[in-house]
């Protein structure tokens, strides 16, 4: 069956230092992968997205890679600022047609 | 103006109760979906629908009926809820299926609490 996974045991980082987040699959073979932040009480936010044929992607202090061979998805949040706690959800879709699966999600706490 | 909005934000009721929740979109998407969050933040789709055709069904009991009466509205009714049904609500909606990025856009969500 097909399966996202994320680091369920939060993470806590410095002010200042780089998170890195980790997006596991199996028994897909997504054309794209999507990365969203979820605060407490709120709806996920749609940052950012890689496709396929795309090995990085970067967004301000945001870096997304995409290894379609590991099946795996790395979430780099540089210069992390304590704005930047929060939950930071994966999510595949097959095609433009197929549904969005998410992953559970990884908790990241950056302290002063 | 909010993007999507959903109602109510908070809803406690007894078990054996029905309820609805409410969705607008106002960003002219096509398609729009309800989502289930539990108690372990885990989002499962749960319907999709695309200019009024349902085109996702996952396995949901059938206590669960979502109704679509213009591609800017989806709502929810719950008949006889039970203990399990407890969960966050999320509406979404992106554009149409085929075309952009398929990002979703979520709602605040509506927290459903069955005593």
């Amino acid at each position: 069956s097909q399966k996202i996974e994320q680091n369920s045991e939060a993470l806590n980082i410095q002010e200042g230092k780089t998170a890195t987040l980790t997006c596991n699959y199996t028994n897909y073979s997504p054309a794209y992968l999507q990365w969203y932040r979820q605060d407490p009480g709120r709806g996920p936010v749609f940052l950012l997205l890689i496709r396929e044929n795309e090995k990085e992607k970067r967004k301000e202090r945001l870096k997304v890679t995409f290894d379609t061979t590991l099946k795996q998805s790395l979430f780099h949040i540089t210069a992390s600022q304590p704005a930047d706690s929060a939950t930071y959800l994966c999510a595949l879709r097959p095609d433009s047609w197929g549904k969005l699966q998410f992953g559970a999600g990884t908790q990241v706490v950056v302290t002063p | 103006d909010t993007a999507v909005s959903q109602t109510p934000k908070y809803l406690v009721t007894q078990m054996g109760n029905d309820k609805s929740i409410k969705c607008e979109q106002n960003l002219g998407h096509d398609t729009m979906y309800w989502y289930k969050q539990d108690s372990k933040k885990f989002l499962k789709i749960m319907f999709s629908y695309n200019n009024k055709e349902l085109i996702i069904n996952e396995t949901v009991p059938n206590r669960f009926s979502p109704k679509s009466p213009d591609k800017a509205h989806l709502n929810l009714h719950i008949n006889s809820l039970e203990l399990g049904d407890s969960a966050v609500y999320f509406c979404a909606s992106s554009q149409d299926r085929g075309v952009g990025t398929g990002e979703l856009f979520f709602g605040e969500g509506s927290r459903l609490t069955v005593l």
